[in-house]
């Protein structure tokens, strides 16, 4: 059973800041099967990166993701007041086909 | 544009059952799976199961076999959720994605529907 997990739990920062999000998986997964997604207060998730790299459509390019094997990062170059959100990673693999990781808040400091 | 409409939220009992319903728009139904995930209170996303409306081929996630079932009304490009038997365990937003298992992404996502189980 593939296990993803996210560090930290929450991170703290200011607008115009880098926000770096770790997604560490218990085996290893293709990057093309890596994913991200927001989620605000209230709403339901948005699809930001697939692919473990590709932007989907409509996502500024403040966005970005790498990595590959059982480690992958989001990376928010400069945070805008809109940004401050949970951010949770997904993989499709082996039993079970799909996890997702247990999230990380990013809020203001 | 590509859009999942699902039900309205439900109050219920334990021991009832409920089936909530999840429709597709803006593009070809039966050429997508349809995911479903479950998020509660205050806790983050959990995969449920997943189907394919053009032929009901459905996979469910091993902590979620046995205990709903998911199915697919492709005339009516509608999905379903559904439980014989609620808990209140079962209290939580459920929401609905369209999946693309070639690249691995739900999007887009439903509105989500609230399901509360009390007595």
């Amino acid at each position: 059973e593939i296990v993803l997990t996210q560090s930290p739990g929450t991170l703290s920062l200011s607008p115009g800041e880098r926000a770096t999000l770790s997604c560490r998986a218990s085996q290893s997964v293709s990057s093309s099967y890596l994913a991200w997604y927001q989620q605000k207060p209230g709403q339901a998730p948005r699809l930001l990166i697939y692919g473990a790299s590709s932007r989907a459509t409509g996502i500024p390019d403040r966005f970005s993701g790498s990595g590959s094997g059982t480690d992958f990062t989001l990376t928010i170059s400069r945070l805008e007041p809109e940004d401050f959100a949970v951010y949770y990673c997904q993989q499709y693999g082996s039993s079970p086909l799909l996890t997702f990781g247990g999230g990380t808040k990013v809020e203001i400091k | 544009e590509v859009q999942l409409v699902q039900s309205g939220a439900e109050v219920k009992k334990p021991g009832e059952s409920l089936k909530i319903s999840c429709k597709g728009s803006g593009y070809s139904f039966t050429s997508y799976w349809i995911g479903w995930v479950r998020q509660m209170p205050g806790k983050g996303l959990e995969w449920m199961g997943i189907i394919y409306p053009g032929d009901s081929d459905t996979r469910y996630s091993p902590s979620f076999q046995g205990q709903v079932t998911i199915s697919a009304d492709k005339s009516i490009s509608t999905a379903y959720l559904q439980w014989s038997s609620l808990k209140a365990s079962d209290t939580a937003m459920y929401y609905c994605a369209r999946y693309n298992p070639d690249w691995n992404w739900f999007d887009p996502w439903g509105q989500g529907t609230l399901v509360t189980v009390s007595s």
